[in-house]
């Protein structure tokens, strides 16, 4: 079981917008930046965003991500079936002195 | 364009030790920031270290006693060491550029390689 909350699964159709969230607690989220991950199947992670809401150079503007309290949302506008991938959050927990990562989410493009 | 390459053996019996290679190519590992995650299906991502230019290096606390992360500047290359490994050890293994020293700025991940710990 992840420190950090993410559903496991979310859908949309192409075109449209979805927000993947990340809950934690004041120790991580709450005081820690956050970064994204996309994730095809049998390759590396990529990063998407880095510190909250800051975008890693060569990812497309459609996601962006924020941070609220002790929760982060990924949001994805303008969704394409080449995005289906799995997503996963990640922050330094400052009690565990460990980074920890959400247990990632399914993302499928109908 | 910084990459980066895993190597490792493949199979390790149970209580060895396992030995890791990161082979960076179009950077140096003098001057940036390195960690090391793994990966099971079971568990998902799981970060096991982070080697700082400083030389300063934080572990993962429930890793902390078998681990040892290294950079190898003569030969361009990052190193994980894991001790008496057992099956839960079994996973893919990445190494990443830490950007700028900052923890969670990976923007460059080598292509992993898979360990199974068996006998």
């Amino acid at each position: 079981q992840s420190v950090l909350t993410q559903p496991p699964s979310v859908s949309a159709a192409p075109g449209e917008k979805v927000t993947i969230s990340c809950s934690g607690h004041r120790s991580n989220i709450g005081n820690n930046y956050v970064s994204w991950f996309q994730q095809f199947p049998g390759t590396a992670p990529k990063l998407l965003i880095f510190d909250n809401d800051k975008g890693h150079s060569g990812s497309p503007d459609r996601f962006s991500g924020s941070k609220s309290g002790t929760s982060a949302t990924l949001d994805i506008s303008g969704l394409q079936t080449a995005d289906e991938a799995d997503y996963y959050c990640a922050v330094w927990d400052s009690t565990l002195n460990v980074v920890v990562f959400g247990g990632g989410t399914r993302l499928t493009v109908l | 364009q910084l990459q980066l390459l895993e190597s490792g053996p493949g199979l390790v019996k149970p209580s060895e030790t396992l030995f890791l290679t990161c082979s960076v190519s179009g950077g140096s590992v003098r001057g940036d920031s390195w960690s090391w995650i793994r990966q099971t299906p079971g568990k998902g991502l799981e970060w096991i270290g982070y080697l700082y230019y400083t030389g300063r290096i934080n572990y993962n606390p429930s890793l902390k006693t078998r681990v040892t992360i290294s950079a190898d500047q003569s030969k361009n290359q990052v190193s994980l060491t894991l001790n008496s490994v057992t099956a839960a050890d079994t996973a893919v293994y990445y190494c990443a550029r830490a950007r700028g020293g900052q923890l969670l700025r990976l923007d460059a991940w080598g292509q992993g390689t898979l360990v199974t710990v068996s006998s």
